[in-house]
């Protein structure tokens, strides 16, 4: 099993539409972090969670430390919101563990 | 201010060659991590340097090796490249080994 389980692996959803990613860890962290993923590689970073919930324009991200789970939410989904969404944790220090990702496909 | 720096940014190498590849911190950062991702697949951790030094090393053979400079910058070298070797190379600096990560838009290495 692996560290970092994400789901849904694949989404396709109708522009518009309210979209949740999960991801849920078996380890202790210090923090974890949700990247944005776009064809022809460049990762991007959204945001770094230790606790609570934190909000970026149509993005909200929550984390349970207690519950070792985390959501990414997308509010009014739009096409260039497609890409592949990754969980990552920071077990203690020194490396991310990553998630195998979350293709998200936004429909005009 | 400028982010992560990767160079080159696509490379097609022959097996058995052997390939360096180059990676500027954002300022203020002194760790880069390097991973290593296939495609399909999520990014696995190779090494992490500070302070000029391997901190850390993933499940990673020898032919991959790392130096870090004293102003920070970074190469990953990969000798004797086999075709399972093709991937996008990714790196990342921090301002401390806790998280901050800023990543580079990543090498795609194609070995043939």
């Amino acid at each position: 099993k692996n560290e970092v389980e994400q789901s849904p692996q694949n989404l396709t959803a109708q522009e518009g539409e309210f979209i949740t990613i999960n991801c849920s860890y078996s380890v202790g962290i210090s923090a974890l972090h949700w990247l944005q993923q776009h064809p022809g590689g460049g990762i991007v970073s959204l945001f770094m969670l230790s606790s609570g919930k934190k909000k970026h324009g149509r993005l909200i991200a929550t984390i349970n430390i207690q519950e070792k789970h985390s959501s990414l939410h997308i509010t009014a989904s739009h096409p260039r919101d497609s890409a592949v969404y990754i969980c990552a944790v920071l077990p203690g220090a020194q490396k991310l563990v990553f998630g195998q990702g979350t293709r998200l496909t936004i429909n005009p | 201010d400028a982010g992560v720096t990767q160079s080159p940014t696509h490379l097609i190498k022959t097996r058995g060659q052997q390939v360096t590849l180059r990676c500027s911190p954002k300022s203020g950062h002194d760790t880069v991590s390097w991973y290593q991702q296939a495609l399909g697949q999520g990014p696995q951790f190779i090494f992490q340097y500070y302070e000029e030094e391997e901190r850390q090393r993933g499940n990673f053979p020898d032919r991959f090796s790392g130096h870090q400079f004293p102003n920070y910058s970074s190469e990953l070298n990969v000798n004797a490249l086999l075709l399972g070797d093709s991937a996008l190379y990714l790196c990342a600096s921090s301002p401390d080994t806790f998280g901050g990560y800023t990543f580079g838009s990543g090498t795609r290495l194609t070995v043939v």
